[in-house]
C-alpha cells in the first residue's frame, strides 16, 4: 500500500467550476502538507504549505488538512484554462525528504 | 531570493553513451539538495539527495550517481547510458530543519535511443 494516494484523473470541468482535488495518507506522522501544479514540461511549482488541520486560503485556493481522517484537499474557485496542469500532493515528516502523490491531471475547458 | 537552475532542458542520447546533469542554487547556503525522475503521467521518484558537500544518499541501485563538489552544485551522471534512464529529470532543493517545503528546477527530458 502505498503511503499517499492521490486519483490521477484525468479531472476535466468547465471554466468557472470549483475543483476538489484529493489525497488520502496513511502515515500518522505527516506533520506539514503541500500542493504543488506542474506544467507540461516544467518542474513543479509550490502552490500550497500548511502545517495545521484546518483551512489556508491564497487568492482562488483553499487548502484543507484533516489529519483525524488523514486526508488533505486543494480547492479551486473560479477555475480558469491556465489552471489545466497537474497537481501534485506532498508530505513530510519532521524529516527533510517529501512523500509524493502520483498527480492529478486537470484541464479546464474554456 | 532563490533560484535554481537545471540545463540542458533536453538532452537525446545513444545507448551506452555517458551522461551529465547539473543543477545549481542560487541565494541560500547549504541547501538539501535532490534528484527525481518522473516517468510520462507518473508519480516523483527520489534517485539521490545530499545535506552537504560529498555527502550523497541514493535511494535506488541503478545506472546513476550524484555528486556534489560545491554547496550549491548537483550533478546527476552515468558511465552508460540505458534505454531504461530515458525520463524527465528533475533537481530540487529545500532548507534543512525539517518539514521545509522543496522547490524545483524545470527538469531535464532525457531521451535515450
Amino acid at each position: 500500500q502505498k503511503e499517499v494516494e492521490q486519483d490521477p484523473g484525468p479531472l476535466s470541468v468547465p471554466e468557472g467550476a470549483i475543483v476538489s482535488l484529493n489525497c488520502t495518507y496513511s502515515n500518522s506522522a505527516f506533520q506539514y502538507f503541500m500542493w504543488y501544479r506542474q506544467y507540461s514540461r516544467k518542474g513543479p511549482e509550490l502552490l500550497m504549505y500548511t502545517y495545521s488541520s484546518g483551512n489556508k486560503e491564497d487568492g482562488r485556493f483553499t487548502a484543507q488538512v484533516d489529519k483525524s481522517s488523514k486526508y488533505i484537499s486543494l480547492f479551486i474557485r473560479d477555475s480558469q484554462p491556465s489552471d489545466s496542469a497537474t497537481y501534485l500532493c506532498a508530505m513530510v515528516t519532521s524529516g527533510s525528504r517529501l512523500t509524493f502523490g502520483e498527480g492529478t491531471q486537470l484541464t479546464v475547458n474554456p | 531570493s532563490q533560484t535554481i537552475h537545471q540545463w540542458p532542458a533536453t538532452l537525446v542520447q545513444p545507448v551506452g553513451s555517458p551522461l551529465s546533469l547539473e543543477c545549481t542554487v542560487e541565494g541560500t547556503s547549504n541547501p538539501n539538495l535532490y534528484w527525481y525522475r518522473q516517468a510520462a503521467g507518473r508519480g516523483l521518484q527520489l534517485l539521490f539527495y545530499s545535506v552537504g558537500i560529498g555527502q550523497i544518499s541514493s535511494e535506488v541501485p541503478q545506472n546513476l550517481s550524484a555528486s556534489r563538489p560545491q554547496d550549491r552544485q548537483f550533478i546527476l551522471s552515468s558511465k552508460k547510458l540505458l534505454l531504461s534512464d530515458s525520463g524527465f529529470y528533475l533537481c530540487a532543493w529545500n532548507m534543512g530543519g525539517g518539514g521545509q517545503p522543496q522547490h524545483f528546477g524545470d527538469g531535464t527530458r532525457l531521451s535515450i535511443l
